[in-house]
């Protein structure tokens, strides 16, 4: 079955800890990204990678990072997390132009 | 700039009544259009897709959406609403046919349907 996997789907942290949220797809897609969204602003894009060691910034990308070494992974990192990044976090993947694989979700909270 | 606008955050019908989801997207340029569903504690799925075919594009679960290049638009119906139906909607735009073109996401619009 055709997926994008998100771990984890929840997550409550402390602000300064690092984190990772990894994402996997099994699609042999090249282009993969990762949004936040929140309440009445919709998905913004933080971060997204064209193919393995090709990665750019997105919309809102202040305080995160990526990394691209494999085509399937695509982790998001949150160096020193602050209660500003407390949002849904998505995971996407894509063949053709818009149309994405979406992920489950992460929902983290920074307290 | 290039932008998309959903008007309305929260519609709400009964149950089997007509739903209309508007979007609005501002460019001189055609784009790619596509709507995506959202179910409670899920990620998105795409609903339906236009990509400069037929300008009525029919989609999963009964939706439709017309694309309307003098009224820069591209709302979603369906005829006839069923509870299962409620879910958040976004409208999303691309102006590029690569995997890479920037997805340019509305706000999105919360559906509630009434018993």
């Amino acid at each position: 079955e055709a997926q994008v996997t998100q771990n984890p789907r929840y997550l409550i942290t402390v602000t300064g800890k690092k984190l990772t949220v990894t994402c996997s797809q099994n699609m042999n897609h090249e282009y993969m990204s990762w949004y936040r969204q929140d309440p009445g602003l919709g998905l913004r894009q933080i971060y997204y990678s064209m193919n393995v060691e090709v990665t750019d910034k997105g919309d809102v990308p202040e305080g995160y990072k990526v990394s691209r070494k494999e085509k399937r992974n695509f982790p998001l990192i949150l160096e020193s997390p602050s209660p500003n990044q407390t949002s849904l976090y998505f995971c996407a993947s894509s063949l053709k132009a818009g149309q994405a694989f979406f992920g489950q979700g992460t929902r983290l909270t920074v307290v | 700039a290039q932008s998309v606008t959903q008007l309305g955050s929260h519609v709400s019908v009964s149950e089997g009544a007509l739903v209309l989801l508007r979007c609005n997207y501002s460019s001189s340029v055609p784009p790619y259009l596509f709507w995506y569903v959202q179910y409670p504690n899920q990620g998105l799925q795409l609903l339906l897709k236009y990509t400069s075919a037929a300008t009525l594009v029919k989609g999963i679960n009964g939706f439709e959406a017309e694309f309307k290049k003098s009224e820069t638009s591209f709302h979603l119906t369906k005829p006839s609403a069923h509870m299962s139906d409620a879910a958040e909607y976004f409208c999303a735009v691309t102006w590029g046919y690569s995997s890479a073109s920037k997805i340019i996401f509305g706000s999105g619009t919360r559906l509630s349907i009434r018993p």
